[in-house]
């Protein structure tokens, strides 16, 4: 059965600091693989999607960039953190891009 | 632009009643559309998937069913019990296979 991790569970990082969040799922190959991010009281935005390795699409433009260097590894990055990237950051994969998404169990990002 | 409504945005119901959460959304191009559910500080999980050909998915007692054309979804959800509190979230698949999300209905069941 496929399983997506997301690591780290929890993360305070001051302002202007980097940031490196890891999503990898098992039990498949060649997934469509998203981070989302959801914000206090709002709904989810897609930020970045990919449907291979070193291919990514971002749907929001601002600080934040994503990499695919592994098939079932994607990696949500910044180079300097504001406040108004605190949120709770979701990765997704399906196997189709009409298929249905599974998400990881999301990562609580504070920026202090 | 895709935009999609949840009605109503809160719900409390005691146990053991049926209840109906409403999905609206403007752009009927669609793939599908997909329910789920979230716990506090959880991440999403999927409950049910309906292909843009399809009127309806049943999965134990939940069903949902799609009107594409009024755009328009459904998420029927009988007996309530304490464990279906949570927030239920719509989203349909359109162009560019976007997914866009509703803001979700929180449901609180009393026992």
């Amino acid at each position: 059965s496929q399983t997506i991790h997301q690591w780290p569970a929890t993360l305070v990082q001051p302002v202007g600091s980097p940031l490196s969040l890891e999503c990898t799922v098992e039990g498949t190959s060649n997934p469509n693989l998203y981070w989302y991010r959801q914000a206090a009281g709002r709904g989810l935005q897609l930020l970045f999607y990919s449907v291979g390795i070193g291919q990514i699409s971002s749907e929001v433009p601002q600080n934040l960039s994503a990499s695919r260097p592994q098939d079932r590894q994607f990696i949500l990055s910044s180079k300097k953190l504001l406040l108004s990237d605190s949120g709770f950051y979701l990765c997704a994969w399906n196997n189709l891009p009409y298929n249905e998404q599974f998400f990881g169990p999301g990562t609580r990002l504070t920026v202090l | 632009k895709q935009e999609v409504t949840q009605i109503p945005a809160a719900l409390s119901v005691p146990e053991g009643e049926n209840l109906v959460l409403n999905c609206s959304f403007t752009d009927s191009a669609i793939y599908n559309l997909q329910w789920f559910r979230q716990d506090p500080g959880k991440g999403l999980t999927s409950l049910l998937l309906i292909q843009s050909s399809q009127r309806e998915q049943t999965s134990g007692r939940l069903n949902a069913s799609l009107d594409k054309s009024s755009g328009r979804s459904t998420l029927y959800i009988a007996a309530s019990q304490p464990g279906d509190s949570a927030t239920y979230l719509c989203a349909p698949l359109g162009g560019g296979f976007k997914t866009i999300f509703g803001a979700g209905t929180r449901l609180f069941v009393k026992a």
